[in-house]
């Protein structure tokens, strides 16, 4: 099974701030990730697919690249609607989706 | 407009079963590639099962033997048969699907349900 491991866990950020979180995969996954965002009592929303490719109404400030293992998903000015937690996954394996652990996004 | 209703959830003892649905309008079930998403209290995402357009079915190691997924393609609707309940499985559960497969997200899960919860206790 491919596992997915994001970091950091928790990530303490101000508004106006460019932020990155990093998502690993334990094999390449070529470029079948996803990055989502989910606000607390909500259902996860779709940020970026394909590693890089963003979602119709997302803002452009979300931004993501990565191929093979390693993949980033970046804010580039931190608004206040942006904290929320935010979870990678894999889409590559046929037989199954994997969600990384998750970043939640503070204020500080 | 794309719409994903899931029912079904509650409270039930260890060792009982339940039967989760999820109502879709705005597209066909049986046409895209629809899963079960669980989320424990506090905790992350976890995926529970897919079933593709072509009825072919897979499962989490956590669930599989206990859980099936399946589909009512009169009803339009999405299920999932969960038996054998543990404690851990206490968690809302999301119905999700990848309605763009054919496209550039392929198989990218894009839209979510509300989520129902099942809670798993005596």
């Amino acid at each position: 099974d491919i596992q997915m491991t994001q970091s950091p866990s928790t990530l303490s950020a101000s508004v106006g701030d460019r932020v990155t979180i990093t998502c690993r995969a334990s094999q390449s996954i070529s470029n079948w990730l996803a990055w989502y965002q989910q606000k607390p009592g909500k259902a996860p929303s779709l940020l970026i697919y394909k590693a890089s490719s963003l979602e119709s109404g997302v803002p452009s400030r979300f931004s993501g690249s990565g191929s093979g293992t390693e993949f980033t998903l970046t804010i580039s000015s931190l608004q206040p609607d942006d904290f929320a937690t935010y979870y990678c996954q894999q889409y590559n394996s046929y037989s199954g989706y994997t969600f990384g652990q998750g970043t939640k996004l503070e204020i500080k | 407009e794309v719409q994903l209703v899931e029912s079904g959830g509650g409270l039930i003892q260890p060792g009982g079963s339940l039967r989760l649905s999820c109502a879709a309008s705005g597209f066909t079930v049986s046409s895209n590639y629809m899963s079960w998403v669980r989320q424990a209290p506090g905790k992350g995402l976890e995926w529970v099962s897919v079933i593709y357009s072509i009825g072919t079915t897979y499962y989490a190691a956590s669930v599989k033997g206990r859980f099936t997924i399946s589909r009512d393609n009169s009803k339009n609707t999405l299920y999932l048969q969960m038996n054998s309940l543990r404690a851990e499985d206490t968690a809302v559960y999301y119905c999700a699907g990848a309605l763009d497969s054919s496209g550039p997200k392929g198989r990218c899960i894009d839209y979510w349900g509300q989520g129902t919860l099942v809670t798993v206790s005596s």
